[in-house]
This record gives structure tokens, C-alpha cells and sequence, in this order.
């Protein structure tokens, strides 16, 4: 089945660090999307890149999506504490209402 | 900034009750979608509704669901007799159909 799946699970780094989190899935996509979600809270939409995009820049935030190898990278760079959360990928493969598929996730810890 | 928001943020029931989890979508969406995550464990996809109606749903979203929208505002997952294995964090979200889904904040369901 479709999935997005991240790496590394666990992701510890200091902080003013860039962390880069990495996501692959399985079948061809429509859009990759990125969320954020704080311990026990809601997800937090970061950022989508569209399947014929191939970066995309939000503030700190850099994705890039490589469709050959079916794989995205989300960057960030100046790190802070307040960016410790996890990190998901979610994949969808048509267009309108569509539901995402999610990946188990990043845990990224920033030290101050 | 208009977001989703979901009541109660917890909810705590015994087993073979009936609940009803609410949300008001973002208001000028159209698609709107329930999601559940076991804790520890993947988002997952449990239902989408489009214009009155069911779109898709997952093999989670059995007979013991439900959903509706019963006004111009709120949405609601209805679960008719919980188990155990119904506790969640049970997210909503909504969409306008270019594929970016906002999400609530997310009822943590606890079934006893």
C-alpha cells in the first residue's frame, strides 16, 4: 500500500543545528505534505509540495520531493527549541478529497 | 487565523456507550475528513464527506460509525457502542480541495 515512511525516527540535535528529516512511500503520489504535531497535541500543516515541484522554501522550512526515487527531505535550518515535536509526511494520490496517508513520524528533539 | 476546532478535548467513557466527538470546520471548506491515532501509533484515515455525503472510508469506519453534519457548521463522528480499542486521539479536519487538510486540536478518546 501507499505509505510515507520517515527517517530517522528519533532525531536529537542542538540547538541553531539544522535537522533534516527524510520520507519515502511507495506508489506514485499527487502531493506530499508535511505536518508538525507537539507532544498529545493536533498536527500543525507545514508545508505541501506538489508532485511536479521539485523544492519548496517556507521561512526556516526547505522540502524537497524527488519522484524517481518515490522520496522527500524536509530541512530546518536554525533550529530552535520550540521546533521539538514530531515530524510527518502524508502522501495522497488524487486530486480534491482525497485522504492523506501518514508515516509513523520523526521525534525531533532540540537541545537549548 | 480561522482553524478547526474540536469538543471535548477529552472524553472518558465505559465501554458499549456511545459517543459523539465535534468539530467545526474551517467555514468556507467543503471537505471534511476524521482521522484517528492510537497512541504511539500512526495517523489514520477513518472517513471523508463531501457535499452531504460519504466519499470514502477506511476499513476502520465500520457499522459502529457514523457521521453527519447537521448544520452549516458542525461535523460530527458519532461511535455507537466503544471498545476498548476505540481509544484514540481522534482528529478532524477540512479542506477546500486543493489538497491541504487543516486539523483540529483533537478529542483524546478514553474508553474504560
Amino acid at each position: 500500500s501507499q505509505q510515507g515512511e520517515e527517517d530517522p525516527q528519533a532525531l536529537s540535535i542542538q540547538e541553531g543545528e539544522n535537522a533534516t528529516m527524510n520520507c519515502s512511500y511507495k506508489t506514485s503520489i499527487n502531493n506530499l505534505q508535511w505536518y508538525r504535531q507537539n507532544s498529545g497535541r493536533g498536527l500543525v500543516h507545514l508545508i505541501l509540495i506538489r508532485s511536479n515541484e521539485r523544492e519548496k522554501h517556507s521561512g526556516r522550512l526547505r522540502v524537497t520531493l524527488d519522484t524517481s526515487k518515490k522520496s522527500s527531505s524536509l530541512l530546518i535550518t536554525a533550529s530552535r527549541a520550540a521546533d521539538t515535536a514530531s515530524y510527518f509526511c502524508a502522501t495522497d494520490v488524487i486530486s480534491g478529497n482525497t485522504p492523506l496517508v501518514f508515516g509513523k513520524g520523526t521525534r525531533l528533539s532540540v537541545i537549548a | 487565523e480561522p482553524e478547526v476546532t474540536q469538543t471535548p478535548s477529552h472524553q472518558v467513557t465505559q465501554m458499549g456507550q456511545e459517543v459523539i466527538l465535534r468539530c467545526v470546520p474551517i467555514s468556507n471548506h467543503l471537505y471534511f475528513y476524521w482521522y484517528r491515532q492510537i497512541l504511539g501509533q500512526k495517523v489514520e484515515f477513518l472517513v471523508s464527506f463531501y457535499n452531504n455525503e460519504i466519499s470514502e472510508k477506511s476499513e476502520i469506519f465500520d457499522d459502529q460509525f457514523s457521521v453527519e453534519r447537521p448544520d452549516g457548521s458542525n461535523f460530527t463522528l458519532k461511535i455507537r457502542s466503544t471498545k476498548l480499542e476505540d481509544s484514540a486521539m481522534y482528529f478532524c479536519a477540512s479542506g477546500y480541495g486543493g489538497n491541504e487538510q487543516y486539523f483540529g486540536p483533537g478529542t483524546r478518546l478514553t474508553v474504560t
